[in-house]
């Protein structure tokens, strides 16, 4: 079974300071990829970046960037420059071949501090 | 932004009564889903189909029912609202054949309020 854990629920960071996001999944599949997606208050979820678990490199989104550690099954985004549009509530989510699910984490929330 | 859409936004409704959430995309896309997602909490699939005439339930077990009878359209259909469906409802889409990678668009959702 695919789980994905986002341990922290908050986190708040001042306006053009990086924050790093974190989160662990679990997956039985070699074959799978791994997302950050945005959620603004009242707006429509958007993907931020994406991962593909076969890549090493470390996928790169402008501003958002990940450190994808396969061996520990750690998937962190780090935002840089934060702006105040940034604060959203931010889901890890993975997506296996096996499965064709997308399975999402429970949340962080980010607020930006101007 | 995705070219999907969801209506209503928001709906108050008493209890029993019959409702339709619906969802259409102009993307083309052959998989669509639904999803329930409590306030500030994780989205939990309830419904996705791979194409026309294509339906199957998701993780999370639900009392609603849904069809696909085009590909651009996937409504979701409670035929008795409870309090107990008072939730978020999110809509998204993705492509067929993309394998293990495809990247799900969603909708603004529909806010449902069941008194």
């Amino acid at each position: 079974a695919q789980t994905v854990t986002q341990s922290q629920p908050e986190m708040s960071v001042q306006e053009a300071e990086t924050v790093t996001l974190s989160c662990t999944y679990d997956t039985s599949e070699s074959d799978y990829y791994l997302f950050w997606y945005k959620q603004p208050p009242s707006r429509q979820m958007i993907l931020v970046i994406r991962q593909e678990a076969y890549k090493q490199q470390n996928a790169t989104e402008n501003r958002f960037s990940v450190n994808f550690q396969k061996a520990a099954k750690s998937f962190s985004l780090k935002i840089s420059d934060s702006q105040l549009g940034d604060a959203a509530m931010y889901f890890c989510a993975s997506y296996g071949g096996a499965t064709n699910k997308l399975i999402f984490g429970t949340g962080t929330l980010l607020a930006v501090q101007p | 932004e995705a070219d999907i859409y969801q209506t209503p936004r928001y709906l108050v409704i008493g209890t029993g009564k019959k409702i339709t959430l619906e969802c259409s995309q102009t993307m083309g896309h052959d998989k669509m889903y639904w999803y329930q997602q409590d306030p500030g909490m994780e989205l939990h699939l309830i419904h996705y189909s791979y194409g026309v005439n294509s339906t199957e339930k998701g993780d999370l077990s639900s009392e609603s029912t849904v069809s696909r009878i085009r590909t651009e359209h996937f409504p979701l259909t409670l035929e008795s609202a409870r309090p107990s469906h008072t939730s978020q409802y999110l809509c998204a889409s993705s492509e067929l054949g993309q394998g293990a990678g495809e990247t799900q668009y969603f909708g603004p959702g529909t806010r449902l309020l069941v008194l």
